[in-house]
């Protein structure tokens, strides 16, 4: 009973230097988002996806980008790292629907140096 | 835009107290309203929901009350434990570009003593 699983759970990068976040969800949801959370700040969304073959901006999307690859699976890529994005970031899917809660990830703990 | 506010933490109680977490929305549509928890280390989980004026949600002794006139939706427990500590988050999901976009506050910690 996986749920969502997030790879990798820690990462320290460069700056300017690129990595990808994996997502992965076992629960047949059609909808998958990323949020990144700061101190202070709660938790922001960066992009979702409401279905498979979709996806949009969220509040703060600028220095990444995602794909939907199939509907399991949503990456979060960041071409190049800045200090700014070092955060936590979470993945989370659910169904689409006002009263559709949403299942998280554990997190991953990005430091930009 | 639609947003979230709840109450500054960090919260610090003696075991037994009483504990409320103010959470007040505003929305552009009729959202469903949310309280999620997140234990140190670990990702958010749902604690609670309520998807329509004056329902009540309640799981683990925790309740809130959708409150449509002063749109918001308080969480209460009548007797806290120091395994209550975690960081509290109020949320609500409103339709948005024909999606369901969740919206987070910017979540209440919670200190438990013994």
């Amino acid at each position: 009973n996986a749920g969502v699983t997030q790879t990798p759970k820690f990462q320290v990068l460069k700056t300017g230097q690129s990595m990808t976040l994996q997502c992965a969800q076992d629960m047949n949801h059609n909808s998958m988002y990323w949020y990144r959370q700061d101190p202070g700040m709660g938790l922001r969304l960066i992009y979702y996806s409401a279905s498979e073959g979709t996806t949009d901006k969220g509040e703060v999307p600028n220095g990444y980008n995602v794909s939907r690859l199939n509907k399991r699976e949503f990456s979060l890529r960041l071409e190049s790292a800045a200090p700014s994005q070092t955060s936590v970031y979470f993945c989370a899917s659910s169904e689409q629907g006002a009263s559709e809660k949403l299942f998280f990830g554990s997190g991953t703990q990005l430091s930009v140096l | 835009g639609d947003s979230v506010t709840q109450m500054e933490g960090p919260v610090t109680l003696s075991e037994e107290a009483f504990l409320t977490i103010n959470c007040t929305y505003t929305a552009t549509g009729y959202p469903s309203l949310f309280w999620y928890v997140q234990y140190p280390g670990e990702g958010l989980q749902l604690l609670l929901k309520a998807t329509k004026a004056d329902d009540k949600g309640s799981n683990k002794g925790f309740e809130a009350t959708y409150r449509k006139e002063t749109t918001s939706f308080h969480l209460e427990k009548g007797s806290v434990q120091v395994s209550d500590s975690a960081v509290y988050f109020c949320a609500l999901s409103d339709r948005l570009r024909g999606s369901y976009i969740p919206t987070f506050g910017r979540g209440t910690s919670l200190i438990v003593h013994p």
